[in-house]
């Protein structure tokens, strides 16, 4: 069935270091990625997403590059501050375009 | 700005009751979820609707219904809550695009414990 895996569960960077989080997703027809940021306790928020018309996307820090062939996409975070600190879910649209799948998720930690 | 929001940030049960949780959404979105919140094991989708009235079953139905008779309100019903069923509980909205998938706002989340 539909599948999307999440990479790695944890990641520990310092201040000012990058974040990469990768995402491959099975259903070669799913053309709609959001990345959510889950801070403790509280909802999952878009930060940023990507449509499989584009291979990449910027937002100040952030930025979302899709490998349609390969069926991945990555989530980029430099600069990283504490405040980055929370949970990251990647997602893909599937054969149902009115879900996403979701990965498990990656915790990242930002130490000062 | 989108709001969805949720009837209890926590609650806890007894094995047994009957127990409900409710959804509501202000953006006139057409499709309305619910998902199961477990460490380890991200979001897992319970169920969908995408109309009043309709449902499908997501991945993890099996103890679960839900009911949409109004468009912005979406509950789900745990018909004899188990302990199994202690967990975060998200609901999401979204609109219905034609041939695309929609960006989905999360609610804040009711986190039950049933003992």
């Amino acid at each position: 069935g539909e599948n999307v895996e999440q990479h790695p569960s944890t990641l520990s960077v310092q201040e000012g270091d990058s974040a990469v989080i990768k995402c491959t997703y099975s259903d070669s027809a799913s053309n709609y990625f959001p990345w959510y940021k889950q801070e403790l306790g509280k909802r999952p928020q878009l930060i940023i997403d990507i449509r499989s018309n584009v291979g990449e996307k910027k937002d100040q820090r952030i930025a979302v590059t899709l490998n349609k062939t390969a069926k991945h996409f990555s989530l980029h975070i430099t600069e990283t501050q504490p405040e980055d600190s929370a949970v990251y879910f990647c997602a893909a649209s599937g054969l149902d375009t009115d879900k996403l799948i979701f990965g498990t998720g990656t915790r990242l930690q930002v130490f000062p | 700005d989108v709001k969805v929001t949720q009837s209890s940030r926590y609650l806890v049960k007894r094995t047994g009751e009957k127990v409900f949780l409710e959804c509501v959404q202000d953006m006139d979105h057409e499709n309305m979820f619910w998902y199961r919140q477990d460490p380890g094991l991200g979001l897992r989708l319970i169920y969908f609707s995408y109309d009043v009235k309709m449902k499908e079953k997501g991945d993890i139905p099996e103890g679960y219904s839900v009911s949409r008779e109004k468009k912005e309100r979406f509950s789900l019903i745990l018909e004899s809550a188990s302990t199994n069923q202690t967990s975060m509980y998200l609901c999401a909205s979204s609109r219905r695009l034609l041939a695309s998938t929609d960006t989905q706002y999360f609610g804040p989340g009711t986190r039950l414990t049933v003992l």
